[in-house]
Formats: C-alpha cells, structure tokens, sequence
C-alpha cells in the first residue's frame, strides 16, 4: 500500500505557541488530504479536507484560524495548531489520496501543550 | 447523512478463537466501506474495503468481511485470532465520487486477546 508520513510523531509545547503538524505521501501524489483529530478511547473525527493548491474545507465547529492547513503540493499538507492551549492537546491524524482510491493514513502525531 | 456504528465497545477473545466485529451503516447511496486497525498510539492501518462485487472482501491478516445490503452490515472476521490481533478497529462508511470524499468513522471496538 501508499505510505503516508507524518511528523513530527510527538511534540511537546508551551501554551500560547504554534506547533506545525506536516503530512507526507511518499509514493503517490494526493489530490486531496483530511486532517482528524481523536480524543483518548474515541473514534476520529474528521477536523478538514484539503485539495492541493485550493483552501481547506472545515468541518462545523472546527476554528480555521485556530488551525491553520496548507496543501501547497501534491505531497505535503500541514496543519499549524496555533496559539496552542491545553485542551487543544490530541492525536492528530492525516490521511491522503488518489481520486477513487482509498485513504492511505499516517502514523499520527501526539500534541501535549503544557 | 451517513453514519457508522459499532455496537461492541469492548470485545475478548481468546487466542485461537474466531473472532466477529459487528458494524452497521447508514448512506443514501451504494456505500464504500472499509475496516482499519489501530495500535495504540499508531495511525490506521487499512485491513480490507468493500467497493463492489463480490460482497465477501479477504483482507490482511486473514481477515475477512462481509457486505450484507439487507441488513446494512460489514461485519469483520477472522477464525483465529492471534495475540497480535489485540488492537482497536474501526468500520468506516465513505464516497469517492467528486468532493464526496468524506470517511465517517464508527466509535471503535476495542479487542483484547486472552493467551
């Protein structure tokens, strides 16, 4: 299967800081990319679909200056958690691909603001 | 809207044992569907999908599963289980047609595996 990369795997920052999540397809370009965001013991939750070189779609409730998406190339999306407190600290997941395929995701990327 | 669930929040086995992970969908459409594995602190891992044909789907890990129109159900299987199958595992319901592109998740059932 496709791989997707994410990095990095764990950050730790300080309250009121921007953290910057990257997404990488390694082997395949992806014409669109989802940002997800998973509470302990819960389900994803899709936070925003991007699709190279246009904005990203949010999802309701979901703050689009408070996380920021950048699909500038058909390889690499991110997502800056900006101005970061406590309760923004999850696991974030991106997923990516092709037109008609399934979505390939990455490993995922643990937030602790402290 | 489309929706995924999973009954089962919590399901052991022991190892050897076959194994069912239920999952029932909602969609207005011929829904595309698929199982992921999720080690804990780990991304998901894609174990089977369902797009059409043949409505019994083989995946990794000799896992199995099962697309039932009448009963709006994908469930998972596999005949034995192995320790390293201990995991949570998530049905998804999504579409790949034009912007459609949106995954919905079920909770999750989280397997545990007795030696």
């Amino acid at each position: 299967g496709a791989v997707v990369s994410q990095h990095p795997s764990w950050v730790i920052c300080k309250s009121g800081t921007s953290v910057k999540i990257e997404c990488r397809s390694l082997d395949f370009q992806a014409t669109t990319m989802f940002w997800y965001r998973q509470f302990p013991k819960q389900s994803l939750m899709l936070m925003a679909t991007s699709n190279e070189g246009s904005k990203a779609t949010y999802e309701q409730g979901v703050e689009k200056d408070k996380f920021l998406i950048n699909h500038a190339s058909l390889t690499l999306s991110t997502l800056t958690v900006t101005s970061a407190h406590p309760e923004d600290s999850s696991f974030y997941i991106c997923s990516a691909r092709l037109t008609g395929r399934e979505a390939f995701f990455g490993q995922g990327t643990r937030l602790t603001v402290v | 809207a489309q929706s995924v669930t999973q009954p089962d929040i919590h399901i052991t086995v022991s190892e050897g044992a076959s194994l069912e992970l239920r999952c029932n969908y909602s969609y207005g459409a011929t829904p595309y569907l698929f199982w992921y594995v999720q080690s804990p602190g780990q991304g998901l891992q894609l174990l089977l999908k369902y797009f059409s044909g043949d409505t019994l789907v083989q995946g990794i890990k000799g896992f199995e599963a099962e697309f039932k129109r009448s009963q709006s159900s994908f469930n998972l299987r596999k005949p034995s289980v192995h320790w390293s199958d201990a995991a949570e595992y998530f049905c998804a319901v999504g579409a790949f047609t034009g912007g459609g592109n949106k995954l919905t998740f079920g909770t999750g059932t989280q397997l545990k595996v007795e030696l």
